[in-house]
């Protein structure tokens, strides 16, 4: 089972509707989750770290799931300037003790007019 | 404040070429990271180093060297070119290891002939 695992899409949205994805993860120790964005041929970028409790910033709502193991992005009323590849990124132990990130090939959001 | 800095941003060598990527952060972080990122493949740990004067090998090591210079550089090294170094390059940086957001810079396409 592969460490993170999104569904590549795409996920085609109409302007001003909601989308929402998951993604699971397999380290059940993993302590650290995050959504980050990348536009394309771009750098990614943190869009919001992920609690346990829950939280949103604006229209994005992230969602925490230990006992199955995923992470939910929500959007809502989806804005062209959306459209990006969305990554899930997980903390993982290396054998060393250090910490490292493991990312999830992403989802792709297309938002239409 | 820069960020992160890559250069160069494109680069095309043929295969046994040698050359160094540079990266620079101006954010006081500890710790730095090189990944490179293929289609369909996600971004992948390559080497990182966790504090000054120290590195570790990542996910997909072989092929590479590195090379902490300072608190503020971190450069990869491609010894012997291959084209299965074909790959957008991405260096990024963190306050520590310890769960924190991972900046990245702009990244460097290579391709190997």
């Amino acid at each position: 089972r592969k460490e993170v695992e999104q569904d590549p899409g795409p996920f085609n949205v109409p302007e001003g509707a909601t989308v929402a994805f998951n993604c699971t993860y397999s380290n059940s120790a993993s302590q650290s989750f995050f959504w980050y964005r990348q536009d394309c041929r771009k750098e990614p970028k943190l869009l919001m770290s992920v609690y346990s409790s829950g939280n949103e910033d604006g229209r994005f709502t992230a969602q925490l799931n230990r006992a199955s193991q995923y992470i939910s992005l929500l959007i809502r009323d989806s804005k062209l300037s959306d459209s990006a590849t969305y990554l899930c990124v997980v903390n993982s132990l290396l054998g060393s003790g250090n910490n490292r990130l493991a990312f999830g090939k992403g989802n792709q959001v297309v938002v239409i007019p | 404040n820069a960020g992160v800095t890559q250069t160069p941003k494109f680069q095309v060598l043929k295969t046994g070429q040698s050359m160094t990527l540079q990266c620079a952060q101006d954010m006081n972080h500890n710790s730095m990271y090189w990944y490179r990122q293929d289609p369909g493949m996600g971004l992948r740990l390559i080497y990182y180093s966790a504090s000054e004067g120290t590195t570790d090998k990542g996910e997909v090591p072989n092929g590479y060297n590195v090379s902490r210079l300072n608190k503020r550089e971190f450069s990869l090294r491609l010894e012997s070119a291959a084209p299965s170094q074909t790959s957008v390059y991405f260096c990024a940086s963190s306050f520590g290891q310890d769960y924190n957001e991972q900046f990245f810079g702009p990244g460097t396409r290579l391709t190997v002939l």
